[in-house]
């Protein structure tokens, strides 16, 4: 089975500043990953997902995450949060063929405005 | 939109009580999971289904179990809740489609007390 990593539990940031969060992961095949968002009081929901191809992705609402294979990382960012940034970041991964996810431990942002 | 919906938002049960808690896809998916998500632990699979009446264990199944007899629904069933049961529970579907790589959609949860 995958394990995951979260670097960061909690992340405060101001308005305007760049985020970004550390993800890890170890298992040495052909894997998929997420990064899934909880906003307070709203159902965690799917930001952005790397398959196949260009390395650097983007998902929905100006996040973005490279994946390096040689370190086995898979680093969200954003150059400039909002305070409706302010969630709960889950980062996750299967092995190819795999259905089950496997999460790391969240990393809790709170963007202060 | 992929819907996934559960029984309940808040639910307070007693300590030794049976426990049904309940979701349905509208997808027409054929896999489905039970998670707990707790401070701290991120999200850790209780059980999951990938067709009618099939089942496995995820990484935390004791004291739990499940049933699929539709293939849109999911039960997770607390034969006897215990206080350390309280937590949020979360239910998600995924198609077998491979080129999605079998993303999950989630449920809104449900926060479980036992006191």
């Amino acid at each position: 089975a995958q394990s995951v990593s979260q670097h960061n539990h909690h992340v405060i940031l101001s308005e305007a500043a760049s985020l970004e969060l550390g993800c890890n992961y170890s298992y040495g095949g052909t894997v998929n990953l997420f990064w899934y968002v909880q906003y307070p009081g709203q159902h965690l929901q799917l930001l952005l997902k790397y398959f196949s191809g260009d390395p650097l992705v983007k998902g929905i609402k100006g996040f973005e995450a490279e994946f390096i294979k040689s370190k086995f990382s898979f680093n969200l960012r954003k150059p400039s949060v909002q305070w409706s940034d302010t969630a709960e970041y889950f980062c996750a991964v299967n092995a190819l063929g795999d259905y089950k996810l496997s999460f790391g431990a969240g990393t809790t942002v709170t963007v202060r405005a | 939109d992929v819907k996934v919906t559960q029984s309940s938002r808040y639910l307070v049960k007693r300590t030794g009580e049976k426990v049904f808690l309940e979701c349905v896809q509208d997808m027409d998916h054929e896999n489905m999971f039970w998670y707990r998500q707790d401070p701290g632990l991120g999200l850790r699979l209780i059980y999951f289904s990938y067709d009618v009446k099939m089942k496995e264990k995820g990484d935390i199944p004791e004291g739990y179990s499940v049933s699929r007899e539709k293939k849109e629904r999911f039960s997770l069933i607390l034969e006897s809740a215990s206080t350390n049961q309280t937590s949020m529970y979360l239910c998600a579907s995924s198609s077998l489609t491979v080129l999605v790589g079998y993303e999950q959609y989630f449920g809104p949860g449900t926060r479980l007390t036992v006191t």
